[in-house]
């Protein structure tokens, strides 16, 4: 199965920074790659699909780019409502994988 | 508004079976593409079961193939997840969630239920 491999595993920023997280996947996946957002305690959320698409509702200081094995997801100007988990997933074949997570603290 | 409501979440022991449900409004079920994802305490996402929308196709990762078993049934609006011989590895919060956005093969999933957990325990 392809491995999905995100980075960094925990991000500490500041209100207002710019923050980048990585996806690697282990095989191209051209571009079927979604992002969620997860608060604790709460279900995930979809924020963008197809690498780069943005999700209704989602809040357009989310970006997401790449497409083959290298994705990333950017969050333009942290809010403090940023704060949360953060799981990449590969949709190109079954298996469906996600990533193992970025943690990112404000 | 499209809601997806499971039940049917306990502690068990180990060996045992135990059957999720999955309650949906708001959409046309019978149109619906749905998943079982579960998460571990304290872990990341795992997708567990796909099933298409006349229930004909169902998909699993390898590490849960042949003990669980997904299936709907489209005049009730209702998801299942049939588990048996549960281990305390299959300890986690279970979501159903509605397949969207497909690559021809395999989805996104775009609306999400509140989960129901489930621990496996002696």
């Amino acid at each position: 199965d392809i491995q999905m491999t995100q980075s960094p595993s925990t991000l500490s920023a500041s209100v207002g920074d710019r923050v980048t997280i990585t996806c690697r996947a282990s095989q191209s996946i051209s571009t079927w790659l979604a992002w969620y957002q997860q608060k604790s305690g709460k279900a995930p959320k979809l924020l963008i699909y197809k690498a780069s698409t943005l999700q209704s509702g989602v809040p357009s200081r989310f970006s997401g780019s790449g497409s083959g094995t290298e994705f990333t997801l950017t969050i333009s100007s942290l809010q403090p409502d940023d704060s949360a988990i953060y799981y990449c997933q590969k949709y190109d074949l079954y298996p469906v994988i996600f990533g193992l997570g970025t943690r990112l603290e404000i | 508004q499209v809601q997806l409501v499971e039940s049917g979440g306990s502690v068990v022991q180990p060996g045992r079976s135990l059957r999720l449900s999955c309650a949906a409004s708001g959409l046309t079920f019978s149109n619906t593409i749905l998943h079982w994802v579960r998460q571990a305490p304290g872990k990341g996402l795992e997708w567990v079961a796909g099933i298409s929308t006349d229930g004909k196709n169902e998909h699993y990762p390898d590490s849960v193939k042949g003990r669980l078993t997904i299936s709907r049934d489209n005049a009730k609006n209702t998801l299942y997840l049939q588990m048996s011989g549960l281990t305390p590895d299959d300890t986690a919060m279970y979501y159903c969630a509605r397949g969207s956005y497909s690559s021809g093969r395999c989805d996104v999933f775009d609306i999400w239920g509140q989960g129901t957990m489930v621990t496996v325990s002696s």
